[in-house]
């Protein structure tokens, strides 16, 4: 089914370590984006790709970087985790002629 | 850049009652207004959106409405059933070089039987 798909689903990582968090759509998407979605529900842009080899920071300020090799895959990395890093991150796509997001179960992140 | 107010930001209804949750934006030149449904632990979903083009459209039980001039937006929800208890967030698509969407604060719709 076509669909965006986020791994894992929860993460429970020691302070320091290196982790990514896996996107992946299979609609053939060009446009893909990153938001972090803090405990009181607001959603904020941390990175969005226009295409393939295409990245660009959001409005918050995030520690994290990403990458765009292949259409279908956006994964985020979080090269040394820190407890203000817990959140839940959503991934989201949307099609060049549409408007409308598509969003992914998204990956509660915590950091001990 | 693009500024979007949500209010209220928790709302409760008894079942059977309307919901109306409205939203403003500061940009003139937006031109694409989605609402989205987030149950709890689940992910958002886009419920209905409408264009500047048009000033109102409705979809079953839901209906949002724009204006333009005021730069405000509204999503009406009407006999509220247990099952629309959620959070609701409105976007806003920014213009410009970058086309992205910038959320409102999110509210909690609750819905009592």
């Amino acid at each position: 089914e076509a669909d965006i798909y986020q791994t894992p689903r929860y993460l429970v990582i020691g302070t320091g370590k290196k982790i990514t968090l896996e996107c992946s759509q299979t609609m053939g998407h060009d446009k893909m984006y990153w938001y972090q979605q803090d405990p009181g529900m607001e959603l904020h842009l941390i990175h969005y790709s226009y295409g393939v080899n295409s990245t660009e920071k959001g409005d918050l300020s995030s520690e994290s970087t990403v990458s765009r090799i292949r259409t279908e895959h956006f994964p985020l990395t979080l090269e040394s985790a820190r407890p203000s890093h817990t959140s839940q991150y959503l991934c989201a796509s949307r099609e060049r002629a549409s408007y409308g997001y598509t969003f992914g179960s998204g990956t509660r992140l915590t950091v001990v | 850049g693009e500024n979007v107010e949500q209010h209220p930001s928790t709302l409760s209804v008894q079942e059977g009652d309307s919901a109306v949750i409205k939203c403003t934006y500061s940009d003139s030149a937006s031109n694409y207004f989605p609402w989205y449904k987030q149950e709890l632990g689940k992910r958002p979903q886009l419920i209905i959106d409408i264009r500047s083009n048009v000033g109102e459209k409705k979809d079953q039980r839901i209906a949002v409405t724009l204006n333009k001039t005021a730069k405000h937006f509204s999503l009406h929800i009407t006999e509220t059933q247990p099952e629309d208890s959620a959070v609701y967030f409105c976007a806003v698509l920014t213009q410009g070089g970058s086309e992205k969407l910038v959320f409102g604060k999110g509210t909690k719709l609750t819905v009592n039987p």
